[in-house]
């Protein structure tokens, strides 16, 4: 069974403090990928990462970073210098092995206030 | 490019009507799938359609249906709607060739049902 857990439901931070938004995950495949989704309020997700089980390299993309760790099963997010406009709903997802579909995390609300 | 496009954005039914939702995706993509998000459930999959046939299929009940046409655009619908049905359906497609799918979707903005 795939299962995402994103413990974290809504996080209020201060423009320009940064914040980590966590994603732990569950799966008996050894191959899967993991995303992270942006949802604004107009409803279209957006998307921002995708990693495959083989790399655990973090990345890095301006302001935004992911980690992944495979013994911990996380693939964390992080915002450096958070802005008002990274105020959305950011999902956190899982496909693993021949399945195709996306299984989501409940998502993380994040309000970035001026 | 243009994106995925969804069709109706808003729409309001009553109960024990049925639906019919249109998604068109990104041109060359052959993938599309279905996402029904609501406040309680989140995001849970519909189904998935490659080259017109369905690929996967999520646990939804015989009332929710799909299909995909030679273009590769896809239409949803759910019949004898229910007030649980009430929620955003996204679409989403991506580009695939042969095999389960490892790419990034690309989704829509949605249809919002209201059932009523």
């Amino acid at each position: 069974a795939q299962k995402v857990t994103q413990a974290q439901t809504e996080i209020s931070v201060v423009e320009k403090e940064d914040v980590t938004l966590d994603c732990v995950y569950e799966t008996r495949d050894t191959t899967y990928y993991l995303f992270w989704y942006k949802q604004p309020p107009s409803g279209e997700l957006v998307f921002l990462i995708r990693r495959n089980s083989f790399d655990e390299q973090n990345e890095i993309s301006g302001r935004y970073s992911w980690n992944f760790q495979k013994s911990t099963s996380s693939f964390n997010f992080t915002i450096t210098a958070s802005q008002v406009v990274d105020s959305a709903v950011y999902f956190c997802a899982l496909r693993s092995g021949a399945n195709s579909k996306l299984t989501f995390g409940k998502g993380i609300t994040l309000s970035v206030r001026p | 490019k243009a994106g995925v496009t969804q069709t109706p954005r808003y729409l309001i039914k009553t109960r024990g009507q049925q639906v019919t939702l249109s998604c068109s995706p990104i041109s060359g993509h052959r993938s599309v799938s279905w996402y029904q998000q609501t406040p309680g459930q989140g995001l849970q999959f519909l189904f998935e359609y490659f080259s017109e046939t369905q690929r996967n299929k999520g646990n939804f009940p015989g009332r929710f249906s799909g299909r995909q046409f030679s273009n590769s655009r896809s239409e949803m619908n759910v019949s004898t709607l229910e007030l649980g049905d009430s929620a955003l359906y996204l679409c989403a497609s991506s580009l695939e060739g042969q095999g389960w799918n490892t790419g990034e979707l690309f989704f829509g903005e949605g249809s919002r049902l209201t059932v009523l």
